[in-house]
């Protein structure tokens, strides 16, 4: 069976502290995507990775294929990053469904 | 700026109830999905479409029916409500395969409880 595994489940971090969110998958994919979703439901795409390493603003994600694992970093942390993030793959290149992890809580005190 | 929207962002039914969720996209997206969102389960896909009258179950589709009948319009119907029913619904939409690798944009939500 094709799974993604997210850790740590929940985070509660000090404001400006350096948080970093794994996630791990079971069989090679096409894509990795990170998302995220606020109190109150909305999801919002932060990015989609097939290799190596993308940056936006304080986020970086990171990708290795090998290993079958990437991280989303975030650098400074503020509360309003406080949120659900959510990695979900692709398995198949073809196939249009996505496989999501079951997310990290992420809470960011001032 | 791109758009997917739901027709309600919070709902109470009662069980036996047909209920229908619509979502709507306005990027002539030719995918649409209908997923429910569970504490401790992630988002599990209910169903999947990848044209207009094209329907495509995915993990969990019992309970559940879905109408495509134009490309920008895609409905979740609860043929009889339950109590297990009672969850978050989000309606994404996604362009082809080929230009996206499957990014996919969610509308709000709707919170469905069923009494």
């Amino acid at each position: 069976k094709n799974e993604v595994e997210q850790s740590p489940q929940n985070l509660t971090a000090q404001e400006g502290e350096f948080i970093t969110i794994n996630c791990s998958y079971s069989v090679g994919i096409s894509a990795l995507h990170w998302l995220q979703q606020h109190p109150g439901g909305g999801i919002v795409s932060l990015f989609m990775l097939s290799s190596g390493k993308k940056k936006h603003g304080r986020l970086i994600a990171t990708i290795n294929i090998q290993e079958k694992h990437s991280s989303l970093h975030i650098t400074a942390s503020h509360p309003r990053d406080s949120a659900v993030y959510i990695c979900a793959v692709s398995f198949d290149f073809g196939n249009e469904k996505l496989t999501f992890g079951t997310g990290t809580r992420l809470t960011i005190i001032p | 700026d791109v758009k997917v929207t739901q027709s309600s962002r919070y709902l109470v039914k009662r069980t036996g109830e047909k209920v229908f969720l619509e979502c709507v996209q306005d990027m002539d997206h030719e995918n649409m999905f209908w997923y429910r969102q569970d504490p401790g389960l992630g988002l599990r896909l209910i169903y999947f479409s990848y044209d207009v009258k094209m329907k495509e179950k995915g993990d969990i589709p019992e309970g559940y029916s879905v109408s495509r009948e134009k490309k920008e319009r895609f409905s979740l119907i609860l043929e009889s409500a339950s109590t297990n029913q009672t969850s978050m619904y989000l309606c994404a939409s996604s362009p082809l395969l080929a230009v996206s690798y499957n990014e996919q944009f969610f509308g709000p939500g709707t919170r469905l409880t069923v009494l």
